[in-house]
């Protein structure tokens, strides 16, 4: 069974219209990620939250917001979609900080941006 | 700051034998763990193996091993027996507090 969840897989959204992803988990998990993945590239961090703590990435744009409304759930807003955030976004979470933070990913959602 | 570096975009393999995949890191932590990641076509990056930065012996994991040599900072993963359905992208990553760095990943390509 999934423990990590993302809907939707695949995302088509227009240039400049606001877009709402998201993530649930079913592991209860204090900490859960946000990571951009582009073609063929490392996945980067945009931020992620450490239970209710959120946390930002330094080079992570204005335009990429997150919510956490509860344990279970974790959205990301992208408030104005831009050619070039076209990419896979992948959420993860883990249990407990620390070295050994064993990430869970889910199957990431691919969003289009036309 | 962290940085992660796989040398490697792509790597062939066939069937049954046993591929290294490499990585090296640059940290100034001296706390720290190394991870691998499995990314199929499918997009869900599946946990492989970790190796803690004290822990004196290399991770194994099934056919999965982790050479580990600190003072060269590398973690190289060694898959042993390689088959078909370890074709896909191969990330390594490192931690530090809460979260992990990637490396650009490596595309293994097995072959029968």
């Amino acid at each position: 069974d999934a423990m990590v969840i993302q809907n939707p897989r695949y995302q088509v959204t227009q240039f400049g219209k606001p877009v709402t992803l998201s993530c649930s988990q079913t592991l209860n998990h204090n900490v859960m990620y946000w990571y951009q993945q582009k073609s063929s590239q490392a996945p980067k961090l945009l931020f992620h939250y450490y239970d209710k703590d959120f946390n930002n990435e330094a080079d992570t744009p204005d335009n990429f917001q997150s919510r956490r409304p509860n344990t279970s759930f974790c959205f990301l807003d992208i408030r104005s979609p831009g050619l070039g955030d076209a990419a896979m976004y992948l959420c993860a979470t883990s249990k407990e900080g620390g070295v050994k933070t064993e990430a869970f990913f889910g199957q990431g959602t691919r969003l289009t941006v036309v | 700051a962290q940085k992660i570096t796989q040398t490697q975009p792509g790597m062939f393999v066939q069937e049954k034998e046993a591929v290294t995949l490499d990585c090296t890191y640059d940290t100034s932590d001296p706390s720290y763990g190394l991870f691998w990641y499995k990314q199929p076509s499918s997009g869900e990056m599946i946990f492989l193996i970790y190796q803690g930065s004290y822990d004196q012996q290399n991770a194994t994991e099934g056919r999965y091993s982790l050479n580990f040599q600190k003072a060269r900072k590398s973690a190289n993963l060694v898959i042993s027996a390689s088959q078909l359905g370890d074709s896909a992208m191969y990330f390594c990553a490192m931690s530090r507090y809460s979260t992990l760095t990637f490396g650009k990943g490596t595309m293994l390509l097995v072959s029968p």
